[in-house]
Parts: C-alpha cells; sequence; structure tokens
C-alpha cells in the first residue's frame, strides 16, 4: 500500500520568515495530495491540495508543490505569523472510484517564534 | 465545506466497557470515514462508514471491536468496544460530498481508558 513519508517532524522559524515542509509518497497511482493542520485540541483542518494534473498551487501566503517524477510534494508557508504554529500533515490518496482512503505522513510540528 | 459535529467531545471510561460515538453532518455527503488518532501520532483510517451496508474495514480494525452504523447521509456511529487503555486515542469523523472530492474532519472524540 500507499506510504509517506514527511519531513521534518519539529521546525521552528522566527515571525516573517518562510516554512518548508516535505513529503514524499511511495505508490506513483496517488493522484490526490491534500495538506491540513491541526491546532490543540482541534480536529485537522483542510488548508490546501493539490491534484496530479498540476505542479503548483497557491493560495495567499500558503503553497504546495508537486514533482510526479520524484514522487515529493512540499508545503511552502510565507510570511509567517504565530497563528501558523501547529501541527501540519500531509496525505496522499489514489482516487479510484470506491478508494477514497488517505494515507497520512507522520506529521511536523511547525513553532513560530515572536 | 460541512459542518461535523461529534458527542461526546471527550470521555474517560473503565476498560472492559463500550462507549460509542456519533458523528453528525449538516448536510448530505456520500462518504463518511472513521479514523483514529493515537496521542502524539498521525492518523489511520479505521473503515469507510457506508450507508445502507457494512462498514469497509482497514487491515489491522474488525467490526466486533469497531462497530459502525451509517443510517443516513448525514449521520454514522463508531462503537468502541470492549475497551482496553490501548484504546485510548482521539476518533475522528470525516466526509467527503462525493467520492473524489476534498476530505473534512469533525473536532474528534477524546476517549481516555482508565
Amino acid at each position: 500500500g500507499e506510504n509517506v513519508e514527511q519531513h521534518p517532524s519539529t521546525l521552528s522559524v522566527q515571525e516573517g520568515d518562510s516554512a518548508v515542509i516535505k513529503c514524499t509518497y511511495s505508490d506513483s497511482a496517488s493522484n490526490y495530495f491534500p495538506w491540513y493542520k491541526q491546532e490543540l485540541g482541534k480536529g485537522p483542518q483542510l488548508i490546501i491540495d493539490i491534484r496530479s494534473n498540476v505542479g503548483e498551487k497557491k493560495d495567499q501566503r500558503i503553497a504546495v508543490t508537486l514533482n510526479k517524477t520524484a514522487k515529493h510534494f512540499s508545503l511552502h508557508i510565507t510570511e509567517t505569523q504565530p497563528e501558523d504554529s501547529a501541527v501540519y500533515f500531509c496525505a496522499a490518496r489514489i482516487s479510484n472510484f470506491g478508494n477514497e482512503k488517505l494515507t497520512f505522513g507522520t506529521g511536523t510540528r511547525l513553532t513560530i517564534i515572536p | 465545506s460541512a459542518v461535523i459535529s461529534q458527542k461526546p467531545s471527550r470521555d474517560i471510561c473503565q476498560r472492559g466497557t463500550s462507549l460509542t460515538i456519533q458523528c453528525q453532518v449538516d448536510s448530505q455527503v456520500t462518504m463518511m470515514f472513521w479514523y483514529r488518532q493515537q496521542p502524539g501520532q498521525s492518523l489511520t483510517l479505521i473503515a469507510t462508514a457506508n450507508q445502507g451496508s457494512e462498514a469497509t474495514y482497514e487491515s489491522g480494525f474488525v467490526i466486533d471491536k469497531f462497530p459502525i452504523s451509517r443510517p443516513n447521509l448525514t449521520f454514522s456511529t463508531l462503537t468502541v468496544s470492549n475497551m482496553s487503555p490501548e484504546d485510548s486515542s482521539i476518533y475522528l469523523c470525516s466526509v467527503a460530498m462525493l467520492a473524489g472530492n476534498e476530505q473534512y474532519f469533525g473536532p474528534g472524540t477524546r476517549l481516555t481508558v482508565t
């Protein structure tokens, strides 16, 4: 089955700097890659996603890039703010009809230093 | 995105007992899922809740331990049966409007088994 690796496990950046989190996946059939932000005591919140027919997607300060050949995708957060502090999870999915299983990475704890 | 609520939000239970967790969505959704998140860990899919038929369980999860019901397109329950301390986790309901769409998570149920 699919295996997703995520790095780094922890990341501290100064407020205003950029943060990058990287994930690799094993199954070349995966075609959907969401990113979730989980704050303490809350459920994961979908912040951005990308499908395999697109190489990059941006939403304000957040962007995701996908390299299908290398089987890796990355989350980029620019101009970081204290409220960006959270645990971030990447995931991969093979979207066949009837198979909607998300395989998650191990998470990155991001801390923004004021 | 759909608004997802879970009950209870947290509970402390004695070993050997069972707990039923409810997931309610404010709109009809095609797909509903149950995930487990062990303390400080990533998310693992337990099963896909199918309306009107038996749930589809992932490897390592069985119906006798985690019975699931889904009577309609807005509601599902997960029961954690004959609990042991190893079942202490966050249990998360997730939904997608249609197959292939984004998945959204509820706030989770924090279960502690003593």
